[in-house]
């Protein structure tokens, strides 16, 4: 069964303050897929990025960065430079392509991201 | 535009009248599913459809009832709506099954049962 698993419930920093959110994933498939989704104050769903199991590149976008490790089952996401912008919930996502099943997205429970100016 | 469209957005609702929450998308997508987000639990998938007439059980299905008569349309249907039911509750579509292709989540419907 696919879990993921984001430890860091909210997370509080000042404006201008590196930060990271971490994401750890468990899964039995060798191909699989990661994603985040950003959900600001107004609940919609806004998504970040997917990468697959076999593209272990790290990603940069403006100031937000992804850094993906196998080894350590791990998928952390690091804004740069926070802004009050960023203030969100971050969710991480989990599916597996076993092509049984949902092959829905597994989500983890977000962590809560406040900046503070 | 391509979207996923969810009605009602809001809705405050008593034990036990039965309610519709409908979804629709405009992208010809074969694959759709529904989800429910609460405080400290992420979103978990309710049902899901593979296509026109094929649903199946998610992770949380008790308490609801889907249909997909049509290949846009996928409303999510409570019976007999009960306070744990309430929550905010996502659409999804995607062109195929799995990881490789993008979900498209609606805006959300946020549901009161009292």
């Amino acid at each position: 069964a696919q879990k993921v698993t984001q430890a860091q419930t909210e997370i509080s920093v000042v404006e201008k303050e590196d930060v990271t959110l971490d994401c750890v994933y468990e899964t039995r498939d060798t191909t699989y897929y990661l994603f985040w989704y950003k959900q600001p104050p107004s609940g919609e769903l806004v998504f970040l990025i997917r990468r697959n199991s076999f593209d272990e590149q790290n990603e940069i976008s403006g100031r937000y960065s992804w850094n993906f490790q196998k080894s350590t089952s791990s998928f952390n996401f690091t804004i740069t430079a926070s802004q009050v912008v960023d203030s969100a919930v971050y969710f991480c996502a989990l599916s597996e392509n076993s092509g049984g099943g949902a092959d829905g997205l597994t989500f983890g429970k977000g962590t809560h991201l406040i900046i503070q100016p | 535009e391509a979207q996923v469209t969810q009605n009602p957005r809001y809705l405050i609702t008593v034990t036990g009248k039965k309610l519709t929450v409908t979804c629709s998308q405009n992208m010809n997508h074969e694959y759709m599913s529904w989800y429910r987000q609460d405080p400290g639990l992420g979103l978990r998938q309710i049902y899901y459809s593979m296509n026109v007439e094929v649903t199946d059980k998610g992770d949380v299905p008790e308490g609801y009832k889907v249909s997909r008569k049509e290949k846009r349309n996928f409303p999510l249907i409570l019976e007999s709506p009960s306070p744990n039911q309430t929550s905010l509750y996502f659409c999804a579509s995607s062109l195929g099954l799995g990881g490789a292709y993008e979900q498209y989540f609606g805006p959300g419907t946020r549901l009161t049962v009292t």
